[in-house]
């Protein structure tokens, strides 16, 4: 497809459980950034991939939370132990530029997945 | 710390009823400004990026300006398919924050 598509786009899980959130960016797009958005909250940011460089972990939470991106492609986002205050849409948005630090290419996207921790 | 505030929270329009959605921020300097739209069970959709005071931007109802403070967007006599939550969200020229500053949003609906 053209967008962003993340998957599962809901998922359910119980309390100490963990969960692998997928996300598949924009081809081309070698910009890859994970945002969480609490309800009636705005989107907080949690990791920034680009290119072959050191990921920006500076958003991540906690050490139960990491991510990778392999190929430069695809990424996958994995919360350990999962905590009812995890509970949130994970949302991936993916930008074209390698010089995004530079630009202001907007990020473009995917629908999110919504997390439950039961 | 880069902070971005959005007013009002929700907002009731009648169809036709022009308004206005306000973005107040503070930033070690902007390298720019953009809006998005989010639907219901979507991701946020992009509308528009703002990079000094004084530009305007426009796509069909929407206007969206920017001070020095501030980004205000401008709804033109809104119809129904206007209603959803409106997002802003700011870049800082620090090179070490590469990532969106968004505020929380006002969410609108547009009554016919």
């Amino acid at each position: 497809g053209a967008g962003v598509s993340q998957s599962p786009s809901n998922k359910v899980t119980e309390k100490g459980k963990d969960v692998e959130l997928r996300c598949d960016p924009i081809s081309g797009h070698t910009a890859l950034y994970w945002y969480r958005q609490s309800l009636g909250q705005g989107l907080e940011f949690l990791i920034y991939f680009q290119g072959n460089s050191a990921p920006d972990k500076s958003g991540l939470p906690s050490d139960r939370f990491s991510a990778e991106r392999t190929g430069g492609s695809v990424s996958t986002l994995t919360i350990q132990r999962t905590q009812q205050e995890d509970s949130a849409v994970y949302l991936c948005a993916s930008s074209p530029g390698w010089r995004d630090t530079y630009s202001n290419q907007p990020q473009h996207f995917g629908d999110g997945t919504r997390l439950s921790i039961l | 710390e880069d902070q971005v505030t959005q007013s009002p929270e929700a907002l009731r329009l009648q169809e036709g009823e022009s308004s206005s959605l306000n973005c107040s921020y503070t930033v070690s300097g902007l390298r720019g400004l953009f809006w998005y739209r989010q639907d219901p069970g979507k991701g946020p959709e992009f509308l528009f990026t703002l990079y000094s005071a004084g530009e305007e931007k426009e796509k069909e109802r929407l206007k969206a300006t920017l001070t020095k403070k501030e980004s205000f967007l401008h709804i033109t006599a809104p119809k129904p398919e206007d209603s959803a939550t409106y997002l802003c969200a700011v870049k800082s020229m620090d090179t070490g924050r590469r990532a969106l500053t968004f505020g929380s949003g006002t969410r609108l609906q547009v009554q016919p």
